[in-house]
């Protein structure tokens, strides 16, 4: 069992330049989310999705776009890279159950913007 | 606005030598609370998940306790091998998502 995969987990890139972050779960998790982790900030929501379908900004969406076409997966784009978006990223899957349900995370992504 | 605030930043303790963490937190509808363990380069692992005043969860060495405002992480006897940040995590009655304290880097020398 996988669980949360993220890919890749290392990237550097240019200034203005787009890319996406891939996330997949095998759990039939109806919840996932993504963060990002900076030192002394801890980890920030930046966008979720409670369904196929279904998705909605977090703490700090600004740069960033999301969809969700399928229960596995969950990519996070970001359209015009900025030095401020160098970071950790990590997704998150989780049921989405009426009782505070733990989450289960990826191994993250580190990405490097210069 | 859901917080949470850990501490202390930073632990070095000598194997054997038991402590504490602390996370001291403000929800509105607590639904979890929740402790995690990260090592360096990885995501965060779950531990213990935490859901009224007076619960107590146990792993192994690890203890967490819950109250009204607080909860602990206890270390009873650490080894080297329970170095890591600790995470402790809330989620309030608006929805699923977490709010993350910055964490207790650990270390648990020889």
């Amino acid at each position: 069992n996988a669980g949360v995969t993220q890919t890749p987990k290392f990237q550097v890139l240019k200034t203005g330049q787009s890319m996406t972050l891939q996330c997949a779960q095998d759990m039939n998790h109806e919840y996932m989310s993504w963060y990002r982790q900076d030192p002394g900030m801890g980890l920030r929501l930046i966008h979720y999705s409670v369904g196929a379908g279904i998705t909605d900004q977090g703490e700090v969406p600004n740069g960033y776009n999301v969809s969700r076409s399928t229960t596995e997966d969950f990519p996070l784009r970001l359209l015009s890279a900025a030095p401020s978006q160098t970071s950790v990223y990590f997704c998150a899957s989780s049921t989405n159950s009426g009782k505070g349900t733990e989450a289960f995370f990826g191994q993250g992504t580190r990405l490097t913007v210069v | 606005e859901d917080q949470v605030t850990q501490s202390p930043e930073a632990l070095r303790l000598q194997e054997g030598e038991s402590s504490s963490l602390n996370c001291s937190y403000t929800v509105s509808g607590l639904r979890g609370l929740f402790w995690y363990r990260q090592d360096p380069g990885k995501g965060p692992e779950f531990l213990f998940t935490l859901y009224s005043a007076g619960e107590e969860k146990e792993k192994e060495r690890l203890k967490a306790t819950l109250t009204k405002k607080e909860s602990f992480l206890h270390i009873t006897a650490p080894k080297p091998e329970d170095s890591a940040t600790y995470l402790c995590a809330v989620q309030g009655a608006g929805f699923q998502k977490l709010v993350f304290g910055t964490g207790t880097r650990l270390l648990v020398s020889p």
